[in-house]
């Protein structure tokens, strides 16, 4: 049963637009979301987080939002340029066993 | 230089036989973990060890085993190769703050694309 769910497996965006890539969950016990970002033959890299105790966490052109009573997060990109292609990964965790439960991804698709 | 190294980056194998990924970090990290990806399967944890003496099943650990011969070093196994675990496996560390309570954030290593005939 997958507790972190990415229901668009992929996006495609103008590039200077902005990106929405969303994430819902259905564990009530999360309190840490991450977002990271992998490019092809690479790992993934963490690109920006939130705890349970903010609803917004930004950096650069990166923010994140948490709406917890409708247990969905989203990570907005504004502008999207096609260095942002990729498939982004959100993850959450609870109490401190810490181990990440992932969302499949989303590809995003950042067109010049 | 990577603070996440994996080798070999990719191997080509055959059915039955063992092989190693081998695991190295330079951060400092205490916990390692092993995932695969599999298109449209995202990650899946393997193992995954929060400390030299510490290490846990994930949630598809049949067919793996794992060595965590130093903090820096998590090596996985896999004893006899067959054609579904053919994947890309991803090493990663993740660190606790000073009061004890997990950063949270997982850093990766390249990858090592298996692929078992």
């Amino acid at each position: 049963d997958q507790q972190v769910k990415q229901n668009s497996p992929s996006l495609s965006v103008q590039e200077g637009r902005i990106s929405i890539l969303n994430c819902d969950y259905t564990n009530s016990m999360f309190d840490y979301f991450l977002w990271y970002k992998k490019y092809p033959a690479e790992g993934p890299t963490f690109l920006i987080s939130i705890s349970s105790i903010k609803d917004k966490n930004e950096d650069g052109r990166f923010t994140v939002f948490l709406n917890k009573s409708a247990k969905h997060l989203s990570l907005h990109i504004v502008p999207s340029q096609p260095g942002d292609s990729a498939v982004y990964f959100c993850a959450a965790n609870a109490g401190n066993n810490r181990k990440l439960i992932w969302g499949l991804g989303t590809s995003l698709a950042v067109n010049p | 230089d990577a603070d996440v190294t994996q080798t070999p980056r990719n191997r080509i194998t055959k059915t039955g036989k063992r092989i190693m990924l081998e695991c190295s970090q330079t951060k400092g990290h205490d916990r390692m973990y092993w995932y695969r990806q599999d298109p449209g399967l995202g990650l899946r944890l393997i193992y995954y060890s929060f400390d030299v003496k510490d290490i846990n099943k994930g949630e598809i650990s049949d067919g793996y085993s794992v060595s965590r011969q130093a903090q820096a070093k998590f090596s996985l196994s896999l004893e006899s190769a067959i054609p579904n675990q053919t994947a890309l496996y991803f090493c990663a560390t993740s660190d606790l703050t000073s009061s004890g309570r997990s950063t949270d954030t997982q850093y990766f290593g390249p990858g090592t694309r298996l692929t078992v005939l």
